[in-house]
């Protein structure tokens, strides 16, 4: 889907904070969500949030929405090296359909 | 409970062979979906079905067909394979009204 973007990469030292970020076109989506891709497997719910909230906390994550902007943003605090994986912003629709960016890989590095 | 798992993990096809993916959910789940993922443009969603006996198009439907004869299975059939379908295939599912969509592992697929 086109009208969600993200990133492609994103390299980060073991322990900082990771950001990333993503933008979408259509305002109209409820729910707003990310998730995460290990390798040679499939896409895991990692968080979500609503449209009506600017901002969700789940442990070591941190999830900004500017509506304004149609800008969406997950923060990984404490990065670990499990957390390298490409990590997906997605939008809901109709039908609970999902539109998904293209990913954005994380590496952490020791 | 085994989730969603999808069969077969790999295949190989000549150009203009069929074949059939099968995805297989044991959450009782009403809605599943079958995405392909491409490098760097995410998933888009082939087709999606709401309930048994009933499937709809989604963002890429051309060259596949679909059918959900029982609620727990979403069949994804490739009749006349081309190399424009190599792709890894995602089945998901989710409960009506949920906004967690639960994931198989994936067929990655290869046509020559």
């Amino acid at each position: 889907g086109e009208d969600v973007e993200q990133s492609l990469f994103l390299s980060v030292r073991e322990g900082d904070s990771s950001v990333i970020n993503c933008t979408y076109t259509d305002s109209s989506s409820t729910y707003l969500y990310w998730y995460k891709q290990e390798p040679g497997a499939g896409l895991q719910l990692l968080t979500y949030i609503f449209s009506n909230m600017d901002m969700k906390q789940d442990q070591r994550l941190t999830v900004l929405l500017n509506k304004k902007d149609k800008h969406l943003s997950l923060r990984i605090a404490d990065t670990q090296t499990g957390d390298s994986a490409i990590y997906f912003c997605s939008r809901g629709a109709a039908g609970n359909k999902l539109t998904f960016g293209g990913g954005t890989r994380v590496l952490v590095k020791p | 409970n085994a989730g969603v798992t999808q069969t077969p993990k790999f295949r190989v096809l000549k150009t203009g062979q069929s074949m059939t993916l099968l995805c297989a959910q044991d959450m009782n789940h009403e809605y599943m979906y079958w995405y392909r993922q491409d490098p760097g443009m995410g998933l888009r969603l082939i087709h999606y079905s709401v309930g048994e006996g009933t499937t709809a198009k989604g963002e890429v439907p051309d060259g596949y067909n679909v059918s959900r004869l029982k609620k727990q299975n979403f069949l994804l059939g490739l009749e006349s394979a081309a190399p424009s379908q190599t792709s890894v295939y995602f089945c998901a599912s989710t409960l009506a009204g949920s906004y967690e969509q639960y994931f198989g592992p994936g067929t990655r697929l290869t046509v020559t």
